[in-house]
């Protein structure tokens, strides 16, 4: 079953806007993972948040973790047209080594 | 350094033939596993290696998927008799250590269509 899953399915924004995107979980987790993949292919690594975190931040990417509503969200600030991805939370169960990808939310950033 | 590389990049089989999948993972990385993502959908896990422990196959679909690693370098995963709905693009990463606080390196897919 899913562990993680994004909503909205599909984001569509102009450049300079700001982007979010939410993911909600099912079971305790040690750490939530975002990643981004390009044109169906390999996964990017964009940012860990740990469970004891509420708040991080790398770049122009804000990651928030609410664990008491089992809930994660992906703010992009200032999009631009390379941000056009889909975006996948991934977790893990606590006690687990692997981690469960969502759906993910397809983003399209028109210039 | 090298990235994760898959090969082949695109395989095109009829039904009920066998097929090989294969993986490099990044030099030193203990951990590899290989994901299922069908058309708009997030990844299936698979399988995955973490050194030289017995792998965690809880993810393999049915008995004719199969996979092997040889210490930490190459991966092979095997699907026997082949069917449709094993099109997908299969996916494999590596990473550190097998424990979730790694982030994991993603290689480029395989696309695999099965006719």
């Amino acid at each position: 079953s899913q562990q993680g899953e994004e909503d909205p399915q599909a984001l569509s924004i102009q450049e300079g806007e700001n982007a979010t995107m939410n993911c909600s979980y099912k079971t305790s987790i040690n750490n939530l993972q975002w990643y981004r993949q390009n044109s169906g292919r390999g996964l990017v690594h964009l940012i860990l948040i740990r469970s004891n975190e509420r708040e991080k931040h790398s770049g122009r990417l804000r990651v928030t973790l609410d664990t008491s509503k089992k809930s994660s969200s992906l703010l992009i600030t200032a999009s631009r047209a390379a941000d056009t991805a889909s975006y996948f939370c991934a977790t893990d169960e606590a006690g687990y080594s692997t981690l469960t990808f969502g759906k993910g939310t397809m983003l399209l950033v028109s210039p | 350094g090298a990235g994760v590389s898959q090969s082949p990049s695109n395989k095109v089989t009829e039904k009920g033939k066998d097929v090989e999948l294969r993986c490099d993972p990044i030099s030193g990385h203990t951990a590899l596993y290989w994901y299922r993502q069908r058309l708009g959908q997030g990844l299936e896990f698979l399988i995955y290696f973490q050194g030289n422990s017995a792998p965690d196959k809880s993810g393999l679909p049915s008995d004719r998927f199969s996979a092997e690693r040889t210490g930490e370098s190459v991966s092979t995963l095997t699907i026997q008799r082949t069917q449709q709905e094993d099109s997908a693009v299969y996916l494999c990463a590596s990473s550190h250590r097998a424990a979730s606080s790694y982030e994991q390196y993603f290689g480029p897919g395989t696309r695999l269509t099965v006719t």
